[in-house]
């Protein structure tokens, strides 16, 4: 199963743009690459998915080079409320390859 | 639309105790999923549905039971609960694998 990697930990302040990478080098070419945010206390939601290229939408952007090893999430202008953890997951449709890593635990600081 | 919703919130077990976790959506999603967050990791699959009368095991199944009789429900058993089974269970639901949709979750300790 192809494996994703990130940071465990993240800081940032209010009003600044967050990058968080994640790496997947033995992506297939059926994966397509999802992004959830969770609170504390709280199941996880879907914040954005892509193939390729770039993806926007109204929370944030997903960044894919031509290669698709890795893949960024761009959160602009972050707040308070931005601080949870944040997974980056693979998945092609195969249901048990929908695999949750430990994710990104972002914190925002006034 | 009250979404996915997850009965009970809370529940503490003896080991050895049964109990059945109750997962239901109101999206007409086909597929359903049942999920356990131990402290400070990932979610872990344990069981999914694709459709009425179908399951499914995924990456830790052992230990559980699970139902879809209707297709708005999604029932989760212990049959025998032992302490490594504590943890938080989130349901899911979704009409596309990648963009599921989470219940508030269950907080299951085992005694």
């Amino acid at each position: 199963l192809a494996k994703t990697t990130q940071p465990i930990s993240m800081d940032s302040y209010e009003g600044q743009e967050v990058n968080i990478t994640c790496s997947h080098n033995n992506i297939a070419t059926n994966d397509y690459i999802t992004w959830y945010q969770q609170f504390p206390s709280q199941g996880p939601r879907f914040i954005i998915q892509g193939y390729k290229t770039k993806v926007t939408n109204e929370v944030a952007s997903l960044f894919i080079p031509a290669d698709r090893k890795s893949s960024t999430l761009s959160l602009p202008r972050v707040s308070l409320s931005d601080t949870a953890v944040y997974y980056c997951l693979l998945g092609d449709g195969g249901y048990n390859k929908l695999i949750f890593g430990a994710g990104t635990r972002l914190a925002v600081h006034p | 639309n009250a979404g996915v919703t997850q009965t009970p919130k809370f529940r503490v077990l003896k080991t050895g105790q049964s109990m059945t976790l109750l997962c239901a959506q109101d999206m007409n999603h086909e597929y359903m999923y049942w999920y356990r967050q131990d402290p400070g990791m990932g979610l872990r699959l344990i069981h999914y549905s694709v459709g009425e009368g179908t399951t499914a095991k995924g990456e830790v199944p052992d230990g559980y039971n699970v139902s879809r009789l209707k297709k708005q429900n999604f029932l989760l058993g212990l049959e025998s609960a032992a302490p490594s089974q504590t943890s938080v269970y989130f349901c899911a639901s979704s009409q596309t694998v990648t963009e599921q949709f989470f219940g508030p979750g269950t907080r299951l300790t085992v005694l």
